[in-house]
């Protein structure tokens, strides 16, 4: 079965650290790029960054450049988004996206809760 | 970045209904514009690629077009589960921005 599947409900106090992993089953890893996207609550997807599942090439949206890493573990076809220094602004549903035609995204994970609250 | 307008921001029809949802971007993207569809508690859902290109498995009462800075999604006979939020992306430059969605309520 093609699928993502993303770790689970994360809870972090200010300025911590949250790493979520996303794990590609049922299709070729390397052939594809995967991307991170989040939603806050009520608001629309807010595109984050891009890795690739080939050589793990990565690239990340201005607004997270420094606190926003994306790596690749080709032997288990696992990606993993860390975000770091982190605030309530950062309290959001992150989703792990796979790359399809012309940049689309068709291949979604479940989404991961991460709460930031003191 | 790209901004992206869309509009309306809500809208409510029939089922059997035909509606045009509107997108419209700062600059153009040429073709490089995609839509999904999200419902509550759940991950975005590709439809179109490409301006125009049906996600493989979908029903054809949905279609996109446009090109450059503007572009619609229509869903002709509109379907009870089609009820839902319809946001467009841009992916012909990073960061790939989406617009800020429109909810479809079904009477």
């Amino acid at each position: 079965q093609v699928q993502l599947m993303q770790s689970g409900a994360e809870v972090r106090k200010p300025g911590a650290s949250v790493e979520v992993s996303c794990r590609a089953s049922g299709y070729n890893f390397t052939r594809f790029g995967v991307a991170w996207v989040r939603q806050a609550p009520g608001q629309g997807p807010e595109w984050m960054g891009w890795i690739s599942g080939y050589n793990g090439n990565t690239n990340y949206a201005q607004k997270f450049q420094g606190r926003l890493t994306m790596t690749i573990d080709k032997s288990t076809s696992t990606v993993y988004m860390e975000l770091r220094s982190l605030t309530s602004d950062d309290t959001a549903v992150y989703y792990c996206a796979r790359d399809g035609s012309r940049g689309s995204s068709d291949l979604w994970g479940q989404g991961t809760l991460v709460t930031v609250s003191s | 970045d790209i901004q992206m307008t869309q509009f309306p921001s809500s809208l409510s029809a029939s089922v059997g209904d035909r509606v045009t949802i509107t997108c419209r971007t700062s600059q153009s993207v040429r073709t490089y514009l995609n839509w999904y569809q999200q419902k509550p508690g759940t991950a975005p859902n590709l439809l179109i690629y490409d301006a125009s290109s049906l996600q493989r498995g979908l029903p054809s009462r949905f279609s996109g077009s446009g090109s450059g800075t503007d572009f619609t999604l229509t869903i002709s006979g509109l379907q009870p589960e089609d009820s839902a939020t319809y946001y467009c992306q841009q992916s012909s430059t990073t960061p790939r921005t989406f617009g800020q969605g429109t909810k479809l309520e079904i009477k």
